[in-house]
């Protein structure tokens, strides 16, 4: 079973930059993942997919201030130019026959 | 454009049943990947169940037995028959469709959810 390991929470400035991390466990540090904005009250959004090798897949709409890179086990989503409305629950996710997992999620609080 | 509606939650007691449906449009749910995920109050994410192919389903541990996914194609529609309804069932349930090319199984696209309450 992977297990994907978040931070509870983070928080930076209005216009500033942030990265969250996922760290995914020993076992399967070569996985790709996904990232997932959820904003209060609001139902989940896909961001990227995000590649070993750090090559990601954005989604529809996605704009250019989020960012996906590696290194090693953790895969990094960087938020550039922080907006009020970026401040939002951040969920990687990963994948397997049979299976799909989540991390407990990233709270992003934006001063 | 793809969309997802998810409907059918609602307030049931325990050991009750409830079916969740999911209406398709943009493309078929017969050609993808298809999934449920669920989020109890407060808490974080937690995949359900995935159909795709010719049948092939997949459910969590936490409901195996208990729920069954499935697919009208003819009315483009994803369902979810919950069984034997649990208090820790009580979460907002969402609809997804995942990628699913090249053994790549995130998911892409998010229905905006239908809250079951189960009360004891």
């Amino acid at each position: 079973q992977v297990v994907l390991t978040q931070s509870p929470s983070a928080s930076a400035s209005l216009g500033a930059s942030v990265r969250l991390t996922c760290t995914l466990d020993s076992g399967h540090t070569t996985y790709a993942i996904a990232w997932h904005q959820q904003q209060p009250q609001k139902g989940p959004r896909f961001l990227m997919k995000l590649n070993s090798d750090g090559s990601h897949n954005k989604g529809d709409g996605i704009p250019d201030r989020f960012a996906g890179s590696t290194s090693g086990a953790e895969r990094y989503l960087t938020i550039s130019r922080l907006q009020s409305d970026d401040e939002a629950v951040y969920y990687c996710q990963t994948w397997g026959t049979g299976m799909r997992v989540f991390g407990g999620g990233t709270q992003l609080t934006v001063l | 454009d793809v969309q997802l509606v998810d409907s059918g939650g609602g307030l049931v007691q325990t050991g009750g049943s409830l079916r969740l449906s999911c209406a398709a449009t943009g493309f078929s749910v017969s050609s993808r990947y298809m999934c449920w995920v669920r989020q109890a109050p407060g808490k974080g994410l937690e995949w359900v169940s995935v159909i795709y192919g010719a049948e092939t389903t997949y459910y969590a541990n936490s409901v195996k037995g208990r729920f069954t996914i499935s697919r009208d194609n003819s009315k483009n529609t994803l369902y979810l028959q919950m069984n034997s309804l649990r208090v820790e069932d009580t979460a907002m349930y969402y609809c997804a469709r995942e990628y699913g090319l090249t053994s790549a199984w995130y998911i892409e696209y998010w229905g905006q959810g239908t809250q079951v309450t189960v009360s004891s």
